[in-house]
């Protein structure tokens, strides 16, 4: 979306390795919200953010408000891994999406 | 729980033939958005409910489209005379409270208009 721009559009790993995504806000986002799709099509929840860091297991996220950015960072990447990662912001009532960004890890 | 259930999973219409899709949201939850994904637009925000109630349908197409929540356990999508253009994948979310709240997708519907 033109609101919320995400980088790298595509992305491909070696297994093991770490690496970072983001999102860049033209609104003024009060919460993010960073999603996985896997093959099937299904978007998973990762997390849910106000400004600030969050972190689970490999993944690490953090939303800086002031900046209009947020990132996403994955550790040891594995081939579970593999799939679009979406991140959403709010302003308002709405939501928006950027466009994601495919990851593909590799053996 | 069961999370957010959305039903067919793939429906194939003719064109100018009526599509009726379902969402049952999380239990509990009052919030219910729709969106739409295609690979040129990606995630597009349709409509959104709060405790049943449209709170914003700024993103439905003006004609064809329109969406109701008659309860608390499901909302519907119906789109009138299909067109090709109409063919997408269409998620429903839910959560706790439209405001600041974590969205749980269903698995979507995937719509193709022939």
């Amino acid at each position: 979306g033109d609101k919320v721009k995400q980088s790298p559009s595509a992305l491909s790993l070696q297994e093991g390795t770490n690496s970072a995504l983001r999102c860049n806000f033209s609104i003024a986002a009060t919460t993010v919200q960073w999603f996985l799709q896997n093959p099937r099509g299904s978007l998973i929840n990762l997390f849910y953010l106000v400004p600030g860091t969050k972190e689970n297991g490999r993944l690490k996220s953090a939303f800086d408000s002031k900046e209009s950015y947020s990132t996403l960072h994955i550790r040891d990447a594995q081939l579970e891994d593999s799939g679009t990662y979406f991140c959403a912001a709010e302003a308002g009532n709405r939501i928006f999406f950027g466009d994601g960004t495919q990851l593909v890890v590799k053996p | 729980n069961a999370g957010v259930i959305q039903t067919p999973r793939h429906k194939v219409t003719g064109k100018g033939q009526e599509a009726t899709l379902w969402c049952e949201p999380i239990s509990g939850h009052s919030a219910v958005f729709w969106y739409r994904q295609t690979i040129v637009q990606g995630l597009e925000f349709l409509t959104y409910f709060r405790n049943q109630a449209p709170i914003d349908d700024s993103g439905m197409p003006k004609e064809r489209f329109s969406a109701q929540m008659p309860n608390q356990s499901h909302s519907t999508l119906k789109i009138q005379s299909t067109q090709p253009q109409d063919s997408a994948v269409y998620l429903c979310a839910s959560s706790l409270d439209g405001g600041q709240n974590t969205l749980y997708f269903g698995a979507g519907t995937r719509l193709s208009v022939l």
